[in-house]
Formats: C-alpha cells, sequence, structure tokens
C-alpha cells in the first residue's frame, strides 16, 4: 500500500531554534516529493524535490531528498513565530502512470516567542 | 494569474441534501485536483482532471461523489444523499501540466452537514 509517513506528528519550540521535519514514504511511481506549509488556510508550495542529494533553499528553510532511503527532510532555521504551521510532505508520480498524489498527515510546528 | 478559486467557501446542508462545489484553476493550468482533509490529517486525494479528462477516481470514493469539467476549465464536485462523515474541507488545485507538479491549491470549500 502506498503511504506517506511524517515524524514528528508535532513539535513546540522556541524563536531562534532549529528544527527537522521528516517524511518517508513508499509509493508506486515515485518521480517527486513536494513540500507544503498549510496556516488556517489551503496549503502554499514550498520544495519540489526530484534529484536524490540534491539541497534545496530559500530563505531559512532548506530541503533534501534522499531516493535510496526515501525520505526527505525539511530544515528550518533560526525559526520564527510566523513559522508556526502544519508541514505537509506529499509524493508526486510520474505522469500518466494513473498512480495519485499522497500526502502525509503532516507535522504541527509551534514556535513560541 | 488570479489564483485557484473556489466556491462556496462555506456551506452547511441537512444529512441527505446534495450539494455542489465549484473550482475555478489558474487559466492556463490544464490538470485540476480534488481533495478532501478533514482535522489532524493531510489532503485525502478525490479525484483529478486533465482538461476535460477524468484520469483518476480514488477507489475509496462513495458513488455519491462525482466530478465534471466539461470544458476543461473550471470543475464541480457534487455530493448526493451527504451525510455527516462527508463534513470536511474540500480543496481544489491545479497544475500546468502533466510534467509540473506544483500543485496550487485553492482557499476550500468547507462543508458541515448537519
Amino acid at each position: 500500500e502506498d503511504k506517506v509517513v511524517q515524524s514528528p506528528l508535532s513539535l513546540v519550540v522556541h524563536e531562534g531554534d532549529t528544527v527537522t521535519l521528516n517524511c518517508s514514504y513508499e509509493v508506486t511511481n515515485f518521480r517527486s516529493l513536494l513540500w507544503y506549509k498549510q496556516e488556517k488556510k489551503a496549503p502554499t508550495f514550498l520544495f519540489m524535490l526530484t534529484s536524490s542529494g540534491i539541497e534545496k533553499k530559500s530563505g531559512r528553510l532548506s530541503s533534501i531528498l534522499d531516493k535510496k532511503e526515501l525520505f526527505s527532510i525539511l530544515n528550518i532555521t533560526a525559526t520564527q513565530t510566523g513559522d508556526s504551521a502544519v508541514y505537509l510532505c506529499a509524493s508526486a508520480p510520474f505522469p500518466n502512470t494513473g498512480n495519485q498524489f499522497y500526502f502525509g498527515t503532516g507535522t504541527s510546528l509551534t514556535v513560541i516567542p | 494569474d488570479t489564483g485557484v478559486s473556489q466556491d462556496p467557501r462555506h456551506k452547511i446542508t441537512k444529512r441527505g441534501q446534495n450539494v455542489t462545489f465549484r473550482c475555478d484553476p489558474i487559466s492556463e493550468h490544464n490538470r485540476l485536483y480534488w481533495y478532501r482533509q478533514t482535522l489532524g490529517q493531510g489532503p485525502e486525494f478525490l479525484t483529478y482532471f486533465q482538461n476535460e479528462a477524468q484520469l483518476e477516481k480514488s477507489r475509496l470514493l462513495s458513488d455519491r461523489f462525482s466530478a465534471e469539467r466539461p470544458k476543461g476549465s473550471f470543475s464541480t464536485l457534487e455530493i448526493q444523499r451527504t451525510e455527516q462523515g462527508d463534513s470536511a474541507m474540500y480543496l481544489c488545485a491545479s497544475t500546468r501540466g502533466p510534467l509540473t507538479d506544483t500543485q496550487y491549491f485553492g482557499p476550500g470549500t468547507r462543508l458541515t452537514v448537519l
């Protein structure tokens, strides 16, 4: 059964801390891994990772994919209260393979001032 | 580019009633996805379209759910004979095409079935 699993389910940190969120996947016809941030609304896109071992960065956020071990991590350095959200990862299939996108249940991050 | 829009944003209905939601994707995006999300869970895939063709539907989806995208632009999702378990946020997302994985989500329609 195809699945995407995220850990931890929730995390509480203080401003300035660094956090690492984990996403593992077992998916047929896997092509890429996506990270989203969801506040009290629809998910917003953060990263798409297709190649193994290449880090993507955007400000204080970075992410990397390991296609051999079937996982990805999302790092947030110098956390701020505005980083408080649910972080979702999703697997995307190769096109026209009849497979759907699978989302994890998310990691709820709370950053305390 | 006005983003993905959904209508209505909120819907309250009584059990047994039919409801219909609309999604307008980003204009040049030819793939459109419907998801359902309940509290504490990630989005659950329901169905997707490439242009007007419905390419896949979740095996877990009840026959009471149907979706259309008649002209390859906006899409509608209908739920017949609603049940309390249908209460959820219904999200629509679009992508530019099959080689683009980045999905852009609409604000969602929150359904409450009483």
